[in-house]
């Protein structure tokens, strides 16, 4: 079993609908989770960035983290053409070693306008 | 403000040729540097990990080594490419001495081995 599944779409939407991106793990001592956005043949960029458990908002960006369950989401409200991207979870245990960030394979998600 | 710098952003090799991607990042100092791969559709795979000025650690048997000469450059090579080391190469850094782990990301290096 991989430590972070990630469903890899892709995931096709119309302009201004609300998407949901989600991750689940199974290592228990993660504790601060990410979210990366992809362009392709671009570097992925941090898009949000959480401590244990709750929701975090920016702009139309929420990021809802359920240790209990070990689940992870990211909701995109009125979503735009240009959130058309793959998505990477990626999450970490702040007491391992430097290499441990772990990411999920990516989920590719496209706008349709 | 911090910023990391890969290049180039395109390469094409022949099979046997030798490799080096270099990055630098600006802006801070001793961080945590990194090497990952990209293979098309697929997640990022983490190749090596640096502390330090002349420490690597390899996370997986291959083809490629890693060097730091400096605290804020870190360096990818190989003596012989092959096919199989195709693929998008990232570089990224984290600060050291803190709990939290943000990882950022260069802007890549698309690597065509032919």
């Amino acid at each position: 079993q991989k430590e972070v599944e990630q469903d890899p779409g892709p995931l096709s939407v119309p302009e201004g609908a609300i998407v949901s991106l989600n991750c689940t793990y199974s290592n228990s001592a993660f504790q601060y989770f990410m979210w990366y956005r992809q362009y392709s043949r671009k570097g992925p960029e941090l898009l949000m960035y959480t401590y244990s458990s709750g929701n975090k908002e920016d702009g139309r960006f929420t990021a809802q983290v359920d240790k209990s369950s070990k689940y992870i989401s990211l909701f995109i409200r009125d979503s735009q053409p240009s959130d058309s991207a793959t998505y990477l979870c990626a999450m970490s245990d702040p007491y391992s070693s430097a290499s441990k960030i772990i990411f999920g394979s990516g989920t590719r998600l496209s706008i349709r306008p | 403000s911090q910023t990391i710098h890969q290049w180039p952003a395109t390469l094409v090799q022949p099979v046997g040729s030798p490799l080096s991607l270099e990055c630098t990042v600006e802006g801070t100092s001793n961080p945590n540097l990194y090497w990952y791969r990209q293979a098309a559709g697929r997640g990022l795979q983490l190749l090596f990990y640096s502390v330090g000025i002349g420490q690597i650690s390899s996370e997986v048997p291959q083809n490629l080594s890693a060097s730091r000469p400096q605290d804020r450059q870190f360096i990818l090579s190989s003596k012989k490419l092959l096919l199989s080391d195709s693929g998008f190469y990232l570089c990224a850094w984290t600060t050291t001495g803190t709990e939290d782990e943000k990882l950022f990301f260069g802007s890549g290096t698309q690597l065509s081995v032919l």
